[in-house]
């Protein structure tokens, strides 16, 4: 069973709300991941968690805090956003003890819409 | 330069045709590489791992040249239900970088 959910599947907020978009994955995997995904382009890495430990950060902006209280969960808070951060958040997890072989397996993704 | 490329396409085939995708990447430190396919409004889903010796699941191969630094994706036998949205990507110390798709659309 490769199954990670994610919630909610669509939200639309304001840009002085304060949301969070929580993903949930049961495989055992120790590496959890979120992607950020514009129309007609390819997902774009922004944070990487491995054992629960923030691996990874692309130099994303505050307004995205992402979480990980524990191995099966991972949250992205948002706060002050953009109309310009309307997209598709997707969640991914491997193993993570395979290093460079990992295959990531994704979530159905939240469409966020930002007013 | 993207660090991976794909003719983006749209590549128009018929039903019961072959067809094959390349993808380039310039890191010559990526030490591994995947398809994933995508349909509208989906998420990327996991179509093989692509392996320096080739794999073939079905009537997908899959093929990786580390010399020219390019894979593959041949499709054999196209079905309507082929029509999607094909990832390359590859991965170097679990950070997955995306090609920018390929299009597919199979017609009866």
């Amino acid at each position: 069973d490769t199954e990670v959910t994610q919630t909610p599947k669509h939200l639309v907020m304001g840009m002085t709300n304060k949301k969070s978009l929580k993903c949930e994955q049961h495989m055992g995997h120790r590496a959890m991941y979120w992607y950020k995904q514009k129309a007609k382009k390819p997902p774009e890495l922004m944070f990487v968690y491995s054992y629960e430990k923030l691996s990874i950060n692309e130099s994303v902006p505050s307004r995205f805090s992402p979480e990980c209280p524990n191995s099966s969960l991972l949250n992205l808070h948002l706060h002050a956003l953009q109309p310009e951060d309307s997209a598709l958040y997707l969640c991914a997890s491997s193993q993570g003890d395979r290093g460079f072989l990992d295959e990531q397996y994704f979530g159905p993704g939240t469409r966020l819409t930002v007013t | 330069r993207k660090e991976v490329e794909q003719d983006p396409g749209p590549f128009n085939v018929p039903e019961g045709a072959t067809v094959a995708f390349n993808c380039t990447y310039s890191n010559s430190a990526s030490q591994s590489f995947f398809w994933y396919r995508q349909d509208c409004r989906k998420e990327p889903k996991l179509l093989m791992s692509v392996y320096s010796s080739g794999n073939e699941d079905g009537r997908f191969t899959a093929q990786l040249n580390r010399a020219s630094q390019y894979i593959s994706l041949l499709i054999r036998d196209s079905k309507l239900s082929d029509s999607a949205t094909y990832l390359c990507s590859s991965s170097n110390t679990g950070k997955l970088i995306f090609g920018q798709g390929t299009t597919l659309q199979v017609k009866p």
